[in-house]
Formats: structure tokens, sequence, C-alpha cells
């Protein structure tokens, strides 16, 4: 089975700065789906970054990009230039191809407060 | 981009009565659908699994017949709480998969159903 570990329960941050979430993940398998979730306050997931296991090439949105080591099986989120805004759970999340069925594997999430 | 409306985003029943949850895949088909229970300040637990036309999958431990999930047509999935006690007040959380797309990949999820039962 796989296993997402994030050893962050909370960080914080001062707003401009730039700010990493470690995530891990323990699998088996060899083509997988990585993400990072945003739950801001309102508790709406929001979808921050994907990754395809398959692709070197680290994923970036904007402020936000990826540290993704395969061998390692690590997943980091670097937020650059971090805004209050940016206050929120994060969830890190694994998925396998599962026959059309895919489910989403999340861990127990990083708390982070950006602040003024 | 795709767009899942969760409702109600707040419910206060009586313990004994049932409450039903619906979500629905506003601008795509979603041919899977997830429902997830998360406590306050921790992580999502998958509770069950849906496909259009077809019986649930729900994970261990998860009892199906208190919770009732039908996936009836490609846009809508309906969480059901039978005989709600206060121990199933939580947060509840669909998210929908539509084809398998690269675009589709991390599901849109609804904005949540916070369920108290009293």
């Amino acid at each position: 089975a796989q296993t997402v570990t994030q050893s962050q329960p909370e960080m914080s941050v001062q707003e401009a700065e730039t700010v990493t979430l470690s995530c891990t993940y323990d699998t088996s398998e060899s083509n997988y789906y990585l993400f990072w979730y945003k739950q801001p306050p309102s508790r709406q997931m929001i979808l921050v970054i994907r990754q395809e296991a398959y692709k070197q090439q680290n994923a970036t949105e904007n402020r936000f990009s990826v540290n993704f080591q395969k061998a390692a099986k690590s997943f980091s989120l670097k937020i650059s230039d971090s805004q209050l805004g940016d206050t929120a759970m994060y969830f890190c999340a694994f998925m396998k191809f599962q026959g059309g069925s895919e489910k989403l594997v999340f861990g127990k999430g990083t708390k982070l407060t950006v602040n003024p | 981009g795709a767009v899942v409306s969760q409702h109600p985003s707040r419910v206060i029943c009586k313990s004994g009565t049932s409450v039903k949850i619906e979500c629905r895949s506003l601008d795509f088909q979603a041919t899977t659908m997830f429902w997830y229970r998360q406590f306050p300040k921790k992580s999502l637990m998958l509770m069950a699994t849906s496909n259009e036309g077809s019986k649930a999958t729900y994970e261990q431990g998860v009892e199906k017949d208190k919770f009732l999930i039908n996936h009836a047509s490609l846009t809508l999935s309906t969480l059901t709480v039978t005989s709600a006690h206060p121990e199933d007040s939580s947060f509840y959380i669909c998210s929908a998969g539509g084809t398998r797309t690269a675009e589709n990949y991390g599901y849109t999820f609804g904005s949540g159903t916070r369920l108290t039962v009293v």
C-alpha cells in the first residue's frame, strides 16, 4: 500500500519570503502522479501543483514549484514570495493508476501560516 | 475549469434522522466520484468510491448501510447519512474525476458539507 508522509505539522514564514514543505512517499509503482493541495480556512480543496512521475522536469506554477526526487521518493513544495493568502493547510497526495478508479492517498498535512 | 458543486454547505439534523448530501459536476462528466470525511485539523479520510451506474466501493471500516452512496448519472452523486448520530458529525467532501485525460488528473473537489447531528 502507498503511504504519504508529511513530517512538518506546522510551519510559519514571513510575508515575501520562501518556504519549503516536505513530503515523502512509499510505493512500488513506477507510474503515478503526485499532487499538492491547499485547503484554506474556507476548507475548499484547491489543486496547487501536479507532477507526473515519468517526467524528470520539476513542475512549476507561478510562485509554486516542486523538487521531485523519484529515487528518494521525495516531493517537496517551494512557495516563493509568500503571501498572506497562502496561509492554509497543505496536503501532499499520491495517485497510482488503478484501472479507472484512481484513489488519492493523502498525507496528514502541514499547516502553513504566513505572517505579515 | 472543472467545477464540482456540493450541497448543502451546512446542515443540522436531529439524531435518528437521515441527511442527503449532493455532489454535482457542472461542466464535465464525472465517471468516478469519491467521498471523504475530514475531522477537525486532520487529513481527508476516503470513505467510498463510486462509479456511475454501479455500486460504490467502501473503504474498510466504513458502514455501507449507514453511508448510502448513489451515483445514478454522470453528473450527480449523493451521500445519505442514515439514522444519523452525534458521532457522525463531521465535514464531508466529494471529489469528481472525468475521463482519463491529463487535465482531469488531480480531481476537483466540492466545497464540503458540515454536518452537525444534535
